[in-house]
């Protein structure tokens, strides 16, 4: 069965670093173009960023809130993503899902159930 | 590239149609097929509905259908059930950034 199972979100103050992991199963991981999206809480969906498989060259592209903050990276020995979330605001409180494009090429069609980051004093 | 922009909401009675516009200019939804429609019931994860403008995944109902017409995408729902209500956003990608519009929330009365 085809699985993504992300995890670490929690409360951290603002300024604070966060870690966040999607664990990958019932694919070929390593070929995979993984993604991270988020939810502010009654808002709608935001795309974070995305990294190519090491195939493709392995590289990310981050949408502009959160460029030069986050970074996504992947252990495809250990069949997980990860996005390292660094300088943390308020406004990045959400529900941040991994997801990745497994049967349509170009459109996200797997996703996790998500992992919530709160980010508060 | 800005959101997309979809109506906040829309509603319809069962057995009725609806549709959803998602506008977006000439550099994105005008100028490629890339548009895409997902589903999302509250405290669940976004579900792919439809891809290439007007695709659907296997499994995906054929009362969902596709469309585009200039710079507008639409995403029509035929035979409106219950377990339709959910919130609705059109989605779109270039080499290097997806983005989404706002999101309509459909309520079938």
């Amino acid at each position: 069965e085809v699985q993504l199972v992300e995890s670490g979100g929690g409360l951290v103050k603002p300024g604070g670093s966060l870690r966040l992991s999607c664990a990958a199963s019932g694919f070929t991981f390593s070929n995979a173009w993984m993604s991270w999206v988020r939810q502010a809480p009654g808002k709608g969906l935001e795309w974070v960023g995305r990294i190519k498989s090491k195939t493709d060259g392995g590289t990310t592209d981050y949408a502009a809130p959160v460029k030069g903050r986050f970074t996504i990276s992947r252990d495809d020995s250990k069949n997980t993503l990860y996005l390292q979330m660094n300088s943390l605001k308020t406004e990045d409180t959400a529900v941040y899902y991994c997801t990745t494009v497994l049967y349509h090429i170009g459109y996200m069609d797997v996703w996790g159930k998500g992992t919530t980051v709160t980010v508060s004093s | 590239q800005s959101a997309l922009t979809q109506p906040a909401s829309v509603s319809g009675s069962p057995g009725q149609s609806i549709t959803i516009s998602c506008t977006g200019t000439s550099s994105d939804v005008g100028g490629y097929n890339y548009v895409s429609w997902y589903q999302q019931h509250p405290g669940k994860a976004p579900k792919l509905m439809i891809y290439d403008v007007s695709n659907r995944p296997s499994g995906v109902s054929n009362r969902f259908s596709g469309s585009k017409s200039g710079n507008t995408a639409s995403l029509t729902i035929s035979g409106l059930q219950a377990e339709d209500e959910a919130d609705y956003y059109c989605s779109s990608y270039t080499s290097s950034s997806t983005f989404f519009g706002g999101g309509t929330k459909l309520t079938v009365l």
